[in-house]
């Protein structure tokens, strides 16, 4: 299987300035995810795509923040007018869907990729 | 919000040794699943257990789900230099009617250190 990608795995940027990530979940899986993770916590929910339906938002979302995933496979997510305090790793993670064959006990578990990395100077 | 507490923080061991490491949470989950992650990397799924009381073994990766749905545990046995990482753990909630909604809800971490 191909795993789940990212990029770019490195972005620096000036505050004030518009970042573009972008995800792409292994094949079939429906289902894709976005956390946040800052230096020495677990990585934090920001939102969650079935197909290409944005089923639930974090209030870590602020409007500064937009995620798209218009076909239902790649997605990407935009941070307008960054600030220094959205430094941090973007991860995104994907989930195949229930009940087809040897993927029927595994919907729940998420594939992570390697993350982009964001610093906001 | 949902907090799961993990612990230890960190822990410093020998190669060869057992590793113990838990999670505890104020709410019920329907999923737990177990990570790794290495520095500058995604976290990588090393275990996910479904059934309150199931124990489910990865290699020498052993791990749990309480019976009281609010807490697992994870044990590494025969440790290695390379089980050195950053140890996740993270759970479902069920929703109402049984559906997942599917967000994770991630513990703080456990830094490991294997000294050979």
């Amino acid at each position: 299987d191909t795993g789940v990608s990212q990029d770019p795995r490195h972005k620096i940027t000036k505050r004030g300035q518009n970042v573009t990530f972008r995800c792409d979940p292994i094949s079939e899986h429906n289902r894709l995810y976005w956390y946040r993770q800052t230096l020495g916590q677990g990585p934090e929910f920001l939102t969650y795509f079935q197909n290409e339906a944005q089923l639930e938002k974090s209030r870590l979302l602020s409007d500064r923040f937009s995620a798209e995933r218009p076909k239902g496979s790649f997605s990407t997510l935009e941070i307008q007018r960054t600030e220094q305090g959205d430094s941090a790793m973007y991860l995104c993670a994907s989930s195949p869907p229930p009940g087809q064959g040897r993927l029927a006990v595994r919907y729940n578990e998420q594939f992570f990729g390697p993350g982009t990395r964001l610093t906001v100077l | 919000g949902q907090q799961l507490n993990q612990s230890p923080q960190s822990m410093f061991i020998q190669e060869g040794e057992d590793v113990s490491m838990n999670c505890t949470s104020s709410s019920i989950f329907n999923t737990w699943l177990w990570y790794k992650q290495d520095p500058g990397e995604g976290p990588v799924l090393l275990i996910a257990l479904y059934k309150a009381g199931e124990l489910t073994s990865n290699g020498r990766l052993t791990a749990q789900f309480g019976i009281t749905r609010k807490d697992s545990f994870l044990n590494i046995s025969a440790s290695i230099p390379s089980d050195v990482g950053i140890y996740f753990c993270a759970g479902q909630l069920m929703y109402a009617g049984g559906t997942s909604y599917g967000k994770l809800t991630f513990g703080q971490g456990t830094i490991l250190t294997v000294h050979p």
